[in-house]
């Protein structure tokens, strides 16, 4: 079974830069185009980069994404302590339909 | 800018099927630019994909729940709807609809929890 898989966690302190990881379980399963999410509880996921690696206005340019063939990253700079929230990697092809990633929970210190 | 809004019951009993809708407004269901789905999050876990389909009606299932789920729009109502069937407690979650989740601008409604009861 195809999975996506995060750290269960990651933390940083205001200003620095955090990566999260998203690794793919089959070689491939990155070939499509990972987006990231963004989930703070309570309310619902907000898509913070989208396939074609675009961010919405709403979102500012401290957050940035990396792939290779077996990997891709969610990095974020000059973390603000709004950034706290879950991150998920999430990948869609036709074979595998929708996946999300077990998702990283970001905290700020 | 659209809106969506879950609605339907918030405990279904085990073994019957639960039952999902979504109302769209703000844009209509059968516009090209909006493909829509479903995606639920049980207690203490991530997300999961459940469903989507396209305007043209193409439907896309999770594999692992492809035999209990049905996905439809009904463009009257300029709604779409989840059904799935045989729910156990592994159902339990709060359930989103969506739309464009992988190109966006995605949409989201707010979120309902259903639970499963034994």
């Amino acid at each position: 079974q195809s999975e996506l898989t995060q750290p269960p966690s990651a933390s940083g302190t205001p200003g620095q830069r955090v990566i999260i990881s998203c690794s793919g379980s089959n070689s491939g399963i990155l070939s499509d185009s990972i987006v990231w999410y963004q989930h703070v509880p309570g309310t619902a996921p907000k898509l913070l980069i989208n396939s074609n690696n675009q961010r919405p206005s709403w979102v500012p340019d401290r957050f940035s994404v990396s792939k290779s063939a077996t990997s891709a990253s969610l990095a974020i700079s000059g973390l603000q302590s709004e950034d706290e929230a879950f991150y998920y990697c999430a990948t869609w092809d036709v074979i595998l339909k929708g996946l999300f990633g077990e998702g990283t929970k970001l905290t700020v210190l | 800018q659209l809106q969506l809004q879950e609605s339907g019951p918030g405990l279904v009993k085990a073994s019957e099927t639960l039952s999902l809708t979504c109302s769209v407004s703000g844009g209509s269901i059968s516009s090209r630019s909006y493909y829509w789905g479903w995606v639920r999050q049980p207690p203490g876990k991530g997300l999961e994909w459940i469903a989507s389909i396209y305007y043209r009606g193409d439907t896309h299932y999770k594999a692992s729940l492809r035999s209990r789920v049905t996905i439809y729009i009904d463009t009257s109502k300029n709604q779409f709807s989840l059904n799935l069937t045989s729910v156990t407690a592994a159902d339990t979650a709060v359930y989103y609809c969506a739309n464009n989740l992988w190109t966006g601008p995605s949409y989201w409604g707010q979120g309902m929890l259903v639970a499963v009861s034994s």
